[in-house]
Parts: structure tokens; sequence; C-alpha cells
């Protein structure tokens, strides 16, 4: 099936510690997109990559880096300067074509404690 | 940078009755999308609809790109409607999509 696949579904870390999340897509997608979601709030971008070996910050990219080595893997990782990495983490890609919409991954529930 | 409001934030119907959900933006966008959050967290893709009018089922939403708001209607809902509408912008370069905060719908038998 093609689809966007993020793991692990869950994750608990210690505070201190740097955290990567996982996200691989098989719809061949050009562009790749990490967004955060606190409780109650909307998505917020914290960086993309519209091609392999480039990548931008969104508008929360602090305490945050990203890689695009492959074109279908784009791994999050939360650092420690993060001052509050205690979200849920979703990850969307999205075709070439003017009209594409952005498809999303199942999400990453990050619990530091 | 755009700015993206919904309303109403929260809403319960009666199962079976119609709703209208809105989504305001303060500048000209590119592209919009309404998505639904089940309870497990995912995103699911409802409309695309940067302009004009789509019905798919019971659901259907109208943009008035020049008036700057999208309406996300819902009729004859279901239990299984329940969950996080959310209305998402693309305004300017980068396919970068600006969320609102969401609509929290719940039916109710």
């Amino acid at each position: 099936d093609g689809g966007i696949t993020q793991s692990p579904k869950y994750l608990f870390r210690k505070e201190g510690q740097n955290v990567t999340l996982s996200c691989e897509q098989n719809l061949n997608h050009d562009a790749m997109y990490w967004y955060r979601q606190d409780p109650g709030q909307g998505l917020r971008l914290i960086y993309y990559s519209q091609i392999v070996n480039d990548f931008q910050k969104g508008d929360i990219a602090e305490g945050y880096s990203v890689s695009r080595e492959k074109k279908e893997s784009f791994p999050l990782t939360v650092t420690s300067a993060q001052k509050n990495p205690t979200a849920f983490y979703l990850c969307a890609s999205r075709g070439r074509g003017a009209t594409d919409t952005q498809y999303f991954g199942p999400g990453t529930r990050l619990t530091v404690l | 940078g755009i700015q993206v409001e919904q309303s109403p934030p929260d809403l319960i119907l009666q199962e079976g009755a119609n709703s209208t959900l809105r989504c305001n933006f303060s500048d000209s966008v590119n592209n919009l999308q309404w998505f639904h959050q089940n309870p497990w967290g995912q995103l699911i893709n409802l409309f695309y609809i940067p302009s004009g009018t789509k019905q798919n089922g019971r659901l259907s939403a109208t943009t008035v790109a020049t008036e700057r708001y999208s309406l996300l209607y819902i009729s004859s809902s279901q239990t299984t409607d329940s969950g996080v509408y959310f209305c998402a912008v693309e305004s300017g370069g980068g396919n970068k999509l600006t969320f609102g905060t969401g609509t929290q719908l719940k039916v109710e038998l």
C-alpha cells in the first residue's frame, strides 16, 4: 500500500536526551514536512524539504534538526535544546503538481519525562 | 504571516443535525484544504478548495476567495463525524500550509 509511515507511535524520553522520529513515504513525493501539534491547537510547521539534500526552517525550528538524504525519508531529531518537546508530531508529504495536496502520516506522540 | 481563524471552536450536535463550520483568512491564498482529525490523531483530507464549491457525500465546501472565507457543511451528522476539523491555507511560495486552531465537533446519539 502507498502511504506515509511514522515510527514509533508513542515515545518516552528523559529530559536532556536527543530523540529521532522516523518518517517514510512510498508515494514518490518530492516534498516532505514536519509539524508539531499541542493539545487543543492547530499544527505548526517545524521544517520542510522540497527536494533531496535540501530543507528549510518552518515557523518553530528552534531545538529541532532534520536531514533529507533520500527521497523516501525525512527524519526529525528533537534535541535537548527544545524547551517543551512533549507534543504530537506529524509528518506529511506532497507531490509536485500545483493542485497536489499534503498527505499526513499517523503521527508520533512524544513524552519527555 | 497569514492568519487563519476558525469558528466555532466547539460544537455539539445531535445525530442527524446539520452544521456549518467557518474559516476566515487574512490574505489571498493559493490553496485551501479542509481536514478531519479523528480521535486517534490521523488527519484525513476532505477537500482541496482554493475557490468554488465541492461536494463529497454528506460533506460540501465553499470558498469565496475574494472575501477570504471558506465554509464546510456537514449534513445528517453521524457519530463518526466527531473529531477536529481544520482549515489550512497556502499563501506565497514553498507549498507551506498554515493551519487554523480547528473546530472540535462532537456528535451525540
